[in-house]
Parts: structure tokens; sequence; C-alpha cells
């Protein structure tokens, strides 16, 4: 079957840095997304990677291995409106996005 | 500012009931999604369409319907609300940048969702 692995939920300090972690195994890989989603709101796109490296953009940066069918989102200097969900989705072979159930950020002062 | 657009934020339904969730477009979109999202879960694809009238199956497509006839309007149908249907509903569209069934290579916009109680 196929599988997409984070966290349910990490804590960390305003004006630290966090890494959230995401595993998948998929029948093929065409990309991978992060969303952010606040409370009670819609998903908003963060970053796609579909070669192995780095993409850094402001104060996140996203990271994908596709031998170790491993990627990670980096946020620096962490704000208290950086708390909310954070969401891995891989697309597969068939173009189809498959989700990973999101990690819950819980920045505290 | 692009916009996708759903017609309710609560719904609280009773069982049995015919219920309607609409989301509308404005980006000229192909491709729109239907998910739902549970505790605990991933988002999961209902339904998705590639085009007017064309509609595709997702993974838990069972207990539901959509409706495409225009090309930004598309709308989730529960023919008979059952309270294992209760969830946030989200829906999303995307620009056809290849031709595949409920893809995109490049960011999805999301409605804000709704969040249906079925009692």
């Amino acid at each position: 079957g196929q599988n997409i692995d984070q966290p349910t939920e990490m804590t960390a300090t305003e004006g630290a840095i966090v890494q959230i972690n995401c595993t998948y195994q998929t029948s093929g890989f065409n990309g991978l997304f992060w969303y952010q989603q606040h409370a009670g709101e819609a998903p908003t796109f963060l970053s796609y990677n579909v070669l192995d490296g780095l993409e850094e953009k402001g104060r996140f940066s996203s990271f994908l291995s596709r031998s170790k069918g491993y990627s990670y989102l980096l946020l620096k200097e962490l704000q208290m409106k950086d708390s909310a969900s954070y969401l891995c989705a891989v697309k597969d072979s068939n173009y189809q996005l498959i989700w990973g159930a999101g990690t819950k950020l819980i920045i505290k002062p | 500012d692009v916009k996708v657009t759903q017609s309710s934020r609560y719904l609280v339904k009773r069982t049995g009931e015919k219920v309607f969730l609409e989301c509308v477009q404005d980006m000229d979109h192909e491709n729109m999604f239907w998910y739902r999202q549970d505790p605990g879960l991933g988002l999961r694809l209902i339904y998705f369409s590639y085009d007017v009238k064309m509609k595709e199956k997702g993974d838990i497509p069972e207990g539901y319907s959509v409706s495409r006839e225009k090309k930004e309007r598309f709308s989730l149908i529960l023919e008979s609300a059952s309270t294992n249907q209760t969830s946030m509903y989200l829906c999303a569209s995307s620009p056809a940048q290849e031709w595949s069934q409920g893809a995109f290579n490049t960011e999805a916009f999301f409605g804000q969702g709704t969040r249906l109680t079925v009692v």
C-alpha cells in the first residue's frame, strides 16, 4: 500500500528552528508537496520538490532524498504565527496525490 | 487574488437527508477536487473532475456523487447523509499542467472547508 508518515505533533520555541520529517512509500514518485494549514482554514502551498536537494524559500526550506523516500521541512526563526499543521503530500506514478495526516506544530513563547 | 469558495462553513444535517456542498473557483482551472479531512488521517480524495461534465472516482467515493455542469463550479452530493459522513470537506482546484487524472504539478488552491455534522 501507499503510505506517508509524519509526526503527529511537535513543539518548538519562538525564535528557534524546527525540522518536520516526512517519509513515504508510494507507487512511483512525481514530486512532493508541503502545505501549511492553520486551524479552521484552508491548506496553503509552501513548497514543491521533485529533485534531490534543498529548496530554500525565506524562513522555510524543504529537502528531498528520493533514494531514501524522505523529505523534511525546516522552519527557521520561528514565529507564533507558524503554529499550524504541516501537510506532506506525494504525487504517485498515476499523478494522484497521497497525503500524510499532517504534523501539528505548537510554538511556545 | 485567487479564490476557491465553498458555500457553507458549517452545516448540520439529519441522517437520511440529501446534502449539497457547492464549490466555485474564479481562476479558470480545469481540475477540481473534493476531499474529506478527518483527525489522524490525511486528506482523502472523494471525487475529482478534469473538465466540465467529467468526473472520476477518488479513493472513497461510496455514498457521494458529484456534478460539474460549469467549469467554475463543482458540487458534492451526499445522497443520503449518514453519521459516518460527519467530517471537514475541502474543495480544491488546479490548472491542467499535464494530461493526467487528478494530477497537478503546480500548487492546488483550497477552499475554506465545510464542517458537516450529520445527526
